[in-house]
């Protein structure tokens, strides 16, 4: 297996622009979870997806941000608009079940928002 | 709210040596606990998960304990190499992963 697939790796962009993160997770795996790391807050759980519905979206942090899974292969993570503070490296990873169980991580997107 | 802390922030260790990561947490009712493995640039990689009933998990050269009613859990590298340089991070399951802040382990040749 490839592993989870995250799409762009790189993303440089100005503020007020609207920037879309893309995972692939494990092929059979049920839950999708994206993250943020910064310096600052370390690794968040933005959001976590079980059967390609959401279930806990409490740390995404305001309505700017928006996360879908249409199905079991996809999902994408939105940010209308970007704001500089949104600068950070985003991670999906995928798990077999649960939360409960080990997570397989992406390689990440670094966003850059001038 | 689950609060996790790792000692100490960085380590710069000579090749051959054994050593200890050490990671607390606050809320004891946890799933489990699972350390992680972060190469610059790089995703995260897992390296070992103890459910909440383990005492120990063992991976080739690299041991994790976990101590739930202290709230502590330690990762121990055995004849570390100049390839375990990463940043390890420690992250405790109950209903998400509560990540802490990361040890810099460098392995000097």
């Amino acid at each position: 297996d490839a592993g989870v697939i995250q799409s762009p790796r790189h993303e440089v962009t100005e503020m007020g622009q609207e920037v879309t993160l893309r995972c692939k997770p494990i092929s059979g795996h049920n839950s999708l979870f994206w993250y943020r790391q910064t310096m600052m807050r370390g690794l968040e759980l933005l959001i976590y997806f079980n059967n390609n519905v959401p279930i806990d979206d409490s740390g995404m942090p305001e309505d700017r941000f928006s996360a879908k899974m249409p199905n079991a292969s996809f999902s994408t993570l939105k940010i209308q608009p970007s704001e500089p503070r949104d600068s950070a490296v985003y991670f999906c990873a995928s798990s077999e079940s649960d939360r409960e169980e080990t997570q397989y991580f992406g390689p990440g997107t670094r966003l850059l928002v001038l | 709210k689950q609060e996790v802390t790792q000692i100490p922030a960085a380590l710069s260790v000579p090749e051959g040596e054994n050593l200890v990561l050490n990671c607390s947490f606050t809320d004891s009712a946890i799933y489990n606990l699972q350390w992680f493995r972060q190469d610059p640039g790089k995703g995260l990689t897992s390296l070992l998960l103890i459910q909440s009933s383990q005492r120990e998990q063992t991976s080739g050269r690299l041991n994790a304990s976990l101590d739930k009613s202290s709230g502590r859990s330690t990762l121990y590298i055995a004849a570390s190499q100049p390839g375990d340089s990463a940043t390890y991070l420690c992250a405790v399951a109950k209903n998400k992963l509560v990540f802490g802040a990361g040890t810099i382990l460098r392995v000097k040749s």
